[in-house]
């Protein structure tokens, strides 16, 4: 079964506004950590954003923060000041349980920057 | 720079070649992962190693395996190349107490 779902296949944002991009999970475990991905055409991951199943605070790092809605077992990404480089698949992943390491991934969002 | 790498960016095989893909880290990680990633499925973990010698089927195993002899080397084998394992492949690696992956930069793998 699908654990990870973005419903979103493709999403559009004017240059400097914020996007969210919407991710959900499925998971009985009380200890996961989620995370969002970045992968531009070229083809690389890059690691934007970890939460942590514990945290008490949502997860923030430069213009990404992570809306973390744990009762609704959501976990938003939020791009603000969009930017046109900012144009990429974008990947939530989910690990669970506290020992283990490999990651599930969702389908993705193509997400453009219109200038 | 730490670094994973993926031995070929590009690769053509055709039907019922054995296909090896290789990947190295230098970053000494205990974990090593192989996914692949279609259009639409996002990235599908296949096999996933906690150690040297040690494998773990991931969601999609089949027609696939994997060795792992050396820390730093994780190789993904396709006993019996078929076309609809014409994908990219994605490796990763991680430390066991680290949380997030390094990946390589991906195979492109067709079969014809």
């Amino acid at each position: 079964a699908q654990k990870i779902t973005q419903t979103q296949p493709g999403m559009f944002v004017q240059e400097k506004e914020a996007v969210t991009l919407d991710c959900t999970y499925d998971t009985s475990d009380p200890s996961y950590g989620l995370f969002w991905y970045k992968q531009p055409s070229s083809g690389e991951m890059i690691f934007l954003i970890y939460q942590g199943s514990y945290d008490q605070q949502n997860a923030t790092e430069g213009r990404y923060s992570l809306n973390f809605q744990k009762a609704r077992k959501s976990a938003n990404l939020v791009i603000s000041a969009s930017q046109l480089g900012d144009s990429a698949m974008y990947f939530c992943a989910m690990r669970e349980g506290y020992n283990n390491n490999d990651m599930r991934f969702g389908a993705g969002t193509r997400l453009t920057v219109k200038p | 720079d730490v670094k994973v790498t993926q031995s070929s960016r590009y690769l053509v095989k055709r039907t019922g070649e054995k296909v090896f893909l290789e990947c190295v880290q230098d970053m000494d990680h205990e974990n090593m992962f192989w996914y692949r990633q279609d259009p639409g499925l996002g990235l599908r973990l296949i096999y996933f190693s906690y150690d040297v010698k040690m494998k773990e089927k991931g969601d999609i195993p089949e027609g696939y395996s994997v060795s792992r002899e050396k820390k730093e080397r994780f190789s993904l084998i396709l006993e019996s190349a078929s076309t609809n394992q014409t994908s990219m492949y994605l490796c990763a690696s991680s430390s066991r107490q680290g949380r997030g992956y390094t990946f390589g930069s991906g195979t492109r793998l067709t079969v014809v």
